[in-house]
């Protein structure tokens, strides 16, 4: 059965740091994104991607945060410059299609813990 | 805003005993609502769903009905087994100009003892 994939499980970096967060999405979807859960706290959505290009953010996606499907399987996170609140689980998903349709189900990948000292 | 608020756990139940997890939502508008649930290890993967007033969701011995009145979506198992614990997410679905976001509880860990 198809799923969605991410590495790595776990990241740890310094504050201040780059991170890319990679995820292979179910290869016929068109509809991309991104959450992430702090822990005890609520998962929260990042983004959204479709066509190559962002179609709706949360005001957490703030400058530091970019996203990006460099080739025809990957759809990575980019955190420019990490920091201590960052440290989170951030879970990839993808959709066949968005927009209230009925094929509108997110599949989730496991998540890539991201912890920033 | 929109937002859902689930029942803080976590839960402990033997096995077979029965399950409620309560969720209640606020929305603007008639939002989809769901159960996601995320098996250690694992991602989260769609329970059950409901589009409309008075739908009912089910899969796996899971129910839940979408209630407008109490504007709840309870999820609800009659004999629970050590397979279910997990932790279980009540969300919604807002949809704004094509592109749809999920709007996520904090998730009840279950726990279901032999």
């Amino acid at each position: 059965e198809p799923e969605v994939t991410q590495t790595p499980s776990h990241q740890v970096t310094q504050m201040g740091q780059e991170v890319i967060l990679r995820c292979v999405p179910i290869s016929n979807h068109l509809y991309f994104y991104w959450y992430r859960q702090i822990l005890g706290q609520k998962v929260e959505f990042l983004v959204s991607f479709y066509n190559n290009e962002i179609s709706e953010k949360s005001e957490i996606f703030d400058d530091q945060f970019s996203v990006e499907r460099p080739d025809g399987s990957n759809f990575t996170l980019k955190i420019r410059s990490t920091k201590l609140e960052d440290s989170a689980m951030y879970f990839c998903a993808s959709s066949l299609l968005g927009g209230g349709s009925s094929y509108n189900e997110q599949f989730f990948g496991p998540g890539t813990r991201l912890t920033v000292l | 805003g929109d937002s859902v608020t689930q029942m803080e756990g976590p839960v402990t139940l033997s096995e077979e005993a029965f399950l409620t997890i309560n969720c209640t939502y606020t929305a603007t508008g008639y939002p989809s609502l769901f159960w996601y649930v995320q098996y250690p290890g694992e991602g989260l993967q769609l329970l059950l769903k409901a589009t409309k007033a008075d739908d009912k969701g089910s899969n796996k011995g899971f129910e839940a009905t979408y209630r407008k009145e109490t504007t709840s979506f309870h999820l609800e198992k009659g004999s629970v087994q050590v397979s279910d614990s997990a932790v279980y997410f009540c969300a919604l679905i807002l949809t704004q100009g094509g592109s749809e976001k999920l709007v996520f509880g904090k998730g009840t860990k279950l726990t279901v003892n032999p």
